[in-house]
């Protein structure tokens, strides 16, 4: 199958500053990439829906300016939380999809664990 | 609320033993998939269904859809300590957004 990196794995920062997780298909172009954020024994949920060379799709009560999404190639996404606080600390995880439709499958990276102290 | 919902929440079993884990969702797909997540770890994409199939096999993966029952279920055969994870299924309902379920904790036993 497809393969997804992210980096980092692993981050700890203070509170007040802003954390970038990269997120990149390594072995096909993405022309949509998604963020998904995850809380502990909880499921996924998505963030942002996020189109090469346009402007990410937020989902509802998420902050757009919060979380700055760029997706300025086929095969890289950014995201950056801003001005970081304890409760944004989750698992991020990424997903890229070759096409656009439904058919297609998503691959999912391996995921960013932000702990904001 | 969720698309998918999931039963059970969690599930202990031996290894050895068969582990099937039900979803069921509120409105019309045109697929499900069903993924796994190990603890911290990032999904893995197990088996993808159609609406328009009524059962997937993939190894010892079990797939059945009942679209007249907006359910699925998802059976592990002869199961392994390593097959000790979390289990999602997810759905499309609209766009091309992948829900997923609240996912069922399967537990392995040596």
């Amino acid at each position: 199958g497809a393969v997804v990196s992210q980096h980092p794995s692993r981050v700890i920062c203070k509170s007040g500053t802003s954390v970038k997780i990269e997120c990149r298909s390594l072995d096909f172009q993405a022309t949509t990439m998604f963020w998904y954020r995850q809380f502990p024994k909880q499921s996924l949920m998505l963030m942002a829906t996020s189109n090469e060379g346009s402007k990410a799709t937020y989902e509802q009560g998420v902050e757009k300016d919060k979380f700055l999404i760029n997706h300025a190639s086929l095969t890289l996404s950014t995201l950056t939380v801003t001005s970081a606080h304890p409760e944004d600390s989750s698992f991020y995880i990424c997903s890229a999809r070759q096409g656009a439709t439904r058919a297609d499958t998503q691959y999912f990276g391996p995921g960013t664990r932000l702990t904001v102290l | 609320s969720q698309q998918g919902e999931e039963d059970p929440q969690a599930l202990s079993i031996q290894e050895g033993e068969n582990a099937t884990m039900n979803c069921s969702y509120k409105t019309s797909i045109n697929n499900l998939q069903w993924y796994r997540q190990n603890s911290g770890r990032g999904l893995v994409h197990l088996i993808l269904i159609r609406s328009n199939e009524r059962e997937k096999h993939s190894g010892r993966l079990r797939v059945t859809l009942d679209t007249s029952k907006k359910s699925s279920s998802l059976l592990i055969t002869a199961s392994r300590a390593a097959d000790t994870a979390s289990y999602f299924c997810a759905t499309e309902p609209s766009g091309s957004r992948l829900t997923f379920g609240e996912g069922t904790q399967l537990t392995v036993n040596p």
